[in-house]
């Protein structure tokens, strides 16, 4: 079945560093692609997305192409913030199957210090 | 605004009681899903509605039960055939655009 790996957090970063988050996914067909950000205690708010190959998704700074070849959505920012410090979700849709919902990486855990 | 309301935020229970979330949208989505998040495991399917008076079991349907009898309202209940129900869940649903999801702000679920 459908799947999303991400990589392991957390990611301890100082203010104003270069964020990657890498996610790999396999999938049949040709999935969407998606980045949700979760702060403490709230729930899932969407990042941005990508739909096809080659698309590039960004919101808020935040960046991250749709890489058919490379089966890839990884994560990207050129100055995090103390306040982007939250749980990064990647995930797809399942387009194959009747139910159309999410399957989720595990989620990256993201520590922005001043 | 439009959006997802769950309640209670907190929960509590005692072994072997049945507890009941509620999910509220008036976004006008057909489709409604809930998930449960654990520690380091991301989210999981529990069960899922397309539309109103019909609903699916997802990957982890054992110990939960859903109704779907309004087009707003999507409740889960919790029951004490769950085996390790302590976890945040959360409700979700989708509208006809790209298959994004709109999530609540989840509900804990503590097992004393």
């Amino acid at each position: 079945g459908d799947s999303v790996t991400q990589m392991e957090g957390p990611v301890t970063l100082s203010e104003e560093a270069f964020l990657t988050i890498n996610c790999t996914y396999t999938a049949t067909g040709y999935p969407s692609l998606f980045w949700y950000v979760q702060y403490p205690g709230e729930g899932l708010q969407l990042l941005l997305k990508a739909t096809k190959a080659d698309d590039k998704g960004s919101n808020k700074g935040f960046e991250a192409t749709y890489r058919k070849e490379t089966t890839s959505f990884h994560l990207e920012k050129g100055s995090v913030q103390v306040s982007d410090s939250a749980v990064y979700f990647c995930a797809l849709s399942e387009r194959d199957t009747g139910r159309r919902a999410l399957t989720f990486g595990s989620g990256t855990r993201l520590q922005v210090q001043p | 605004d439009g959006g997802i309301t769950q309640s209670p935020k907190y929960l509590f229970r005692k072994e072997g009681q049945n507890v009941t979330l509620s999910c509220e949208q008036n976004l006008n989505h057909d489709a409604m899903y809930w998930y449960r998040q654990d520690p380091g495991q991301g989210l999981r399917l529990i069960y899922y509605s397309q539309i109103v008076n019909d609903f699916q079991k997802g990957d982890i349907a054992e110990g939960y039960s859903v109704s779907r009898e309004k087009k707003e309202s999507f409740p889960l209940t919790v029951t004490s055939a769950q085996k390790n129900p302590t976890a945040f869940y959360l409700c979700a649903s989708r509208g006809t655009g790209l298959g994004e999801l709109f999530f609540g702000e989840g509900s804990r679920l503590t097992v004393l």
